[in-house]
């Protein structure tokens, strides 16, 4: 159980394109799902915590008008990198709570090139 | 804020030999901690957690202490196997279901 699913694993896509990057709880619903950021060789970042029904509360220094984040359902997150730059090249990873048990499960990651 | 410090960054060992991380956190107000290995290309996985009214958990070869006295809390490997080579992340959590982590730890298990 607790199985988290990310699509796409990796996606490149030319500079001022956006990019959306979908998340699934496969086996539960989640309230709350989080977004992170991993460069090579570092921790995760979190960026912004997704709300089912609510909007998105994002980390400092994270542009939300960048980062969109929607939580449209108790099973799917997403998070749209807009108009996007080679420095947004990175691996995002998502995780979602499990049953507000603080439990967090993590996708797989999509590794995100921009060119 | 929450803080979290990890030690060692990296750790080689022999296989069967054991493995020790420690991290220690700055937010008495927490209370779950949870330890996730990654590896390379893959999102983190959940290998074991303990919360504040627990002193011990143990799964198997794995197994984590907490100290909510001095704050910090270790993950145990017992009899490593090269397939546990990996980043071990610990991570603490205390409100709004967010976790703060540590910057991680690479273990090497040489055969």
């Amino acid at each position: 159980g607790a199985v988290v699913s990310q699509h796409p694993s990796w996606v490149i896509c030319k500079s001022g394109t956006s990019v959306k990057i979908e998340c699934r709880s496969l086996d539960f619903q989640a309230t709350t799902m989080f977004w992170y950021r991993q460069f090579p060789k570092q921790s995760l970042m979190l960026m912004a915590t997704s709300n089912e029904g609510s909007k998105a509360t994002y980390e400092q220094g994270v542009e939300k008008d960048k980062f969109l984040i929607n939580h449209a359902s108790l099973t799917l997150s997403t998070l749209t990198v807009t108009s996007a730059h080679p420095e947004d090249s990175s691996f995002y990873i998502c995780s979602a709570d499990y049953r507000e048990s603080y439990e967090q499960y993590f996708g797989p990651g999509t590794r995100l090139t921009v060119t | 804020g929450e803080n979290v410090e990890q030690h060692p960054s990296t750790l080689s060992v022999q296989e069967g030999d054991s493995a020790v991380i420690k991290c220690t956190y700055s937010d008495s107000a927490s209370n779950y901690f949870p330890w996730y290995k990654q590896e390379l290309g893959k999102g983190p996985q959940l290998i074991i957690d303990i919360r504040s009214n627990v002193g011990e958990k143990k799964d198997q070869r794995i197994a984590v202490t907490l100290n909510k006295t001095a704050k910090h809390f270790s993950l145990h490997i017992t009899e490593t196997q090269p397939e546990d080579s990996a980043v071990y992340f610990c991570a603490g959590g205390g409100s709004n279901y967010k976790l703060t982590f540590g910057k991680g730890t690479l273990l090497t298990v040489n055969p």
